[in-house]
């Protein structure tokens, strides 16, 4: 079965670090460019992140570039976002989600489900 | 960053009229342009890429133009199933923004 399925969210407080995966199934992950999407509560869509087939480029939204990581690990078959001094307003579902190949829109074709994260105090 | 505006931001629609939502980006993005349809408490959908290419399995009624700044969606004719939010999502260069959403709501 063709699915993105992440993991790792949770409640974590301001300035802590949280790592979230997503482990990719039933195609081949390798060939594919991989991006992270995120959404606050009851707002729209948020681009936050990708990744290139090759690890390399890495690409971030300026409101999370320095203290976000996006990482993956072919082996695994798997999509990683290490989140480091969280804020507030990075309290949103995250979702992993796969760039089409073949298109040079990069659309993403494939989401997980999601997973949510909180940032309080 | 290139910034995203869609309108109108909320729509009241029929079942069986024709919509059309646009989506203007602040430089110019060729065709670098793709639209999401989200149902309420479900994951992102892709409808359509490079502007005018429908996804695989999207129904017909779903249509989309446009280059440079200026770009629409359009249902041709509005299905109980599409009463959702869309967004559209510009890939010319990261950040790869996405417009702030369109609430397409049964009237």
């Amino acid at each position: 079965q063709v699915q993105l399925v992440e993991s790792g969210g949770g409640l974590v407080k301001p300035g802590g670090s949280l790592t979230l995966s997503c482990a990719a199934s039933g195609f081949s992950f390798s060939d594919h460019y991989m991006s992270w999407v995120r959404q606050a509560p009851g707002k729209g869509l948020e681009w936050v992140s990708l990744i290139s087939r090759n690890d390399s480029p890495k690409h971030y939204a300026a409101s999370v570039k320095g203290r976000f990581t996006i990482s993956r690990d072919k082996a695994k078959n798997s999509l990683y976002l290490q989140m480091n001094s969280l804020r507030v307003e990075d309290t949103a579902v995250y979702f992993c989600a796969r760039v089409l190949s073949g298109s040079y829109s990069r659309p993403l074709d494939l989401w997980g489900q999601g997973t949510l994260v909180t940032v309080s105090s | 960053d290139i910034q995203m505006t869609q309108s109108p931001s909320s729509l009241s629609a029929s079942v069986g009229d024709r919509v059309i939502i646009t989506c203007r980006a602040s430089q110019s993005i060729s065709t670098y342009l793709n639209w999401y349809q989200q149902l309420p408490g479900k994951v992102p959908k892709l409808l359509i890429y490079t502007a005018s290419t429908l996804q695989s399995g999207v129904p017909s009624r779903f249509s989309g133009s446009g280059s440079g700044t200026d770009f629409t969606l359009t249902i041709s004719t509005l299905q109980p199933d599409d009463f959702a939010t869309y967004y559209c999502q510009q890939s010319y260069s990261t950040p790869y923004t996405f417009g702030q959403g369109t609430k397409l709501e049964i009237k």
